[in-house]
C-alpha cells in the first residue's frame, strides 16, 4: 500500500526567509510525483511533475528535487512572500495505475 | 488559461437523496478523475475515466457512485443515496494523457454536506 507522508504539517516563516518541506513515499514501484499549491477556496495549482531520480525542477522562487531511491522529494521556497501562504500537497502513484495518493499537505504561513 | 470548472460550489442534501456533481474538464483533455477530501483528512482518489469508461476506481467508489460523460463536455459524479459520511469536498480533475508525466488539473471543488 502506497503511503505518502509530508512534513512538517504546518510552518510559519518570516517574509524573506527561505524554507523547505518534505514528501516521503515508498521507493518500490514509484512512478511519478506531483507537487501542488492549494489556496483556500481555489483549485489546487500544479507546480511540478517529477518522475526521474535526481530530477530538479524550478518555477520562479520555488524548486523541487526528487530522490526515488530513498523515497523523498523536497520543495524549496526561496525568499518567502506572504502570497506564498498556502497548503503544499504532494501526490504519488505507482507504475500501472492512474490512482494518485496524496499526503496530508504542509500548511505554510508567511508572516509580513 | 484553460481550467476545470465544477458546479455546484456547495450543496446541502438530505441523507438518502441523490446528488449529481458536475464538471467541465479542459476541452482537449482525455482523462478525467474524481477525488474527494473529507474534512481534516487526506485527498482520496475515487475514480478515473477514459474513452467513456471507468479505467480505475478505489474501494470507496462502491455501487452508490457512478460517473458519466453524457454530452462530450460534462463529466458527472452521481451519488445515488447519500450518507452522512459522504460529506466532503469533491474535486474533478482532467489530464491530456494518462501517463504519469502529465499534469493533472483540478477544479475548485464541490462541497457536499449531507444532513
Amino acid at each position: 500500500i502506497l503511503n505518502v507522508e509530508q512534513s512538517p504539517q504546518s510552518l510559519h516563516v518570516q517574509e524573506g526567509d527561505s524554507t523547505n518541506f518534505t514528501c516521503s513515499f515508498p521507493s518500490s514501484n514509484f512512478y511519478a510525483l506531483h507537487w501542488y499549491r492549494w489556496e483556500t477556496a481555489k483549485s489546487p495549482e500544479a507546480l511540478f511533475v517529477m518522475t526521474l531520480n535526481g530530477d530538479e525542477k524550478k518555477k520562479g522562487r520555488i524548486s523541487a528535487t526528487l530522490n526515488t531511491k530513498e523515497g523523498y522529494s523536497y520543495l524549496y521556497i526561496k525568499g518567502s512572500q506572504p502570497e506564498d501562504s498556502a497548503t503544499y500537497l504532494c501526490a504519488c502513484n505507482t507504475s500501472g495505475t492512474y490512482k494518485y495518493i496524496f499526503g496530508t499537505g504542509t500548511r505554510l504561513k508567511v508572516l509580513a | 488559461e484553460p481550467e476545470v470548472t465544477q458546479t455546484p460550489s456547495h450543496q446541502v442534501t438530505q441523507m438518502g437523496q441523490e446528488v449529481i456533481l458536475r464538471c467541465v474538464p479542459i476541452s482537449n483533455h482525455l482523462y478525467f478523475y474524481w477525488y474527494r477530501q473529507i474534512l481534516g483528512q487526506k485527498v482520496e482518489f475515487l475514480v478515473s475515466f477514459y474513452n467513456n469508461e471507468i479505467s480505475e476506481k478505489s474501494e470507496i467508489f462502491d455501487d452508490q457512485f457512478s460517473v458519466e460523460r453524457p454530452d462530450g463536455s460534462n463529466f458527472t459524479l452521481k451519488i445515488r443515496s447519500t450518507k452522512l459520511e459522504d460529506s466532503a469536498m469533491y474535486f474533478c480533475a482532467s489530464s491530456e494523457e494518462g501517463t504519469s508525466g502529465n499534469t493533472i488539473y483540478f477544479g475548485e471543488g464541490s462541497w457536499l454536506t449531507v444532513v
